[in-house]
């Protein structure tokens, strides 16, 4: 398996643009992670799907973000309209929930710069 | 919301001494779990330890759990030049029937100097 795959590696786009960031998880896995990193907040989870649906999207940080997750192999995160302090990598993850091993698979990120 | 906290913020130290970073969390929990992340890269699962279990190995990594302090501990013992990354405990958080949703500390940054 390639892993988890994440596009593009890194974006760099005007204040007020939509930005599309998207992820291919591992096959079979059933939960998707969709987690925002910074050097002033650290590793924050935006939002978390289990079979395609959306659990916990308790940090989103506004109506701005948005997520979809269509089937099991592919998601987006969206930002619209994008801001400087939106700046940051953001990265994907997935994993096999009810297995006895939940470890989380990584992509290597998205590098976001608004400007 | 944050859950996991680790201890030291960074840590210097030389190439084959022990390393010790802390962790310690909010909530009760399926399992807790260590990652790594070398700069501009993914994170990587180290090691899984779950809830009823008090201490793990793994090579040169050595984790314990004392869940009635909610703190965790991950020894990299004989450290190289190589382990040098940032650290990160996860938790898989037991609260609200959401197995499965990782909450990452902010890290701990481990320097080795050959």
């Amino acid at each position: 398996d390639a892993g988890v795959i994440q596009s593009p590696r890194h974006e760099v786009t005007e204040m007020g643009q939509e930005v599309t960031l998207r992820c291919k998880p591992i096959s079979g896995h059933n939960s998707l992670f969709w987690y925002r990193q910074t050097m002033m907040r650290g590793l924050e989870l935006l939002i978390y799907f289990n079979n395609n649906v959306p659990i916990d999207d308790s940090g989103m940080p506004e109506d701005r973000f948005s997520a979809k997750m269509p089937n099991a192999s592919f998601s987006t995160l969206k930002i619209q309209p994008s801001e400087p302090r939106d700046s940051a990598v953001y990265f994907c993850a997935s994993s096999l929930v009810g297995s006895t091993n939940t470890r989380a698979f990584f992509g290597q990120g998205t590098r976001l710069t608004v400007v | 919301s944050q859950q996991g906290e680790e201890d030291p913020q960074a840590l210097s130290i030389q190439e084959g001494e022990n390393a010790t970073m802390n962790c310690s969390y909010k909530t009760s929990i399926n399992n807790l779990q260590w990652y790594r992340q070398n700069s501009g890269r993914g994170l990587v699962h180290l090691i899984l330890i779950r809830s009823n279990e008090r201490e793990k190995h793994s090579g040169r990594l050595r984790v314990t759990l004392d869940t009635s302090k909610k703190s965790s501990s991950l020894l990299i013992t004989a450290s190289r030049a190589a382990d040098t990354a940032s650290y990160f405990c996860a938790t898989d958080a037991s609260y609200g029937g959401s197995q499965g949703n990782l909450i990452f500390g902010k890290g701990t940054k481990l320097s080795v100097k050959p």
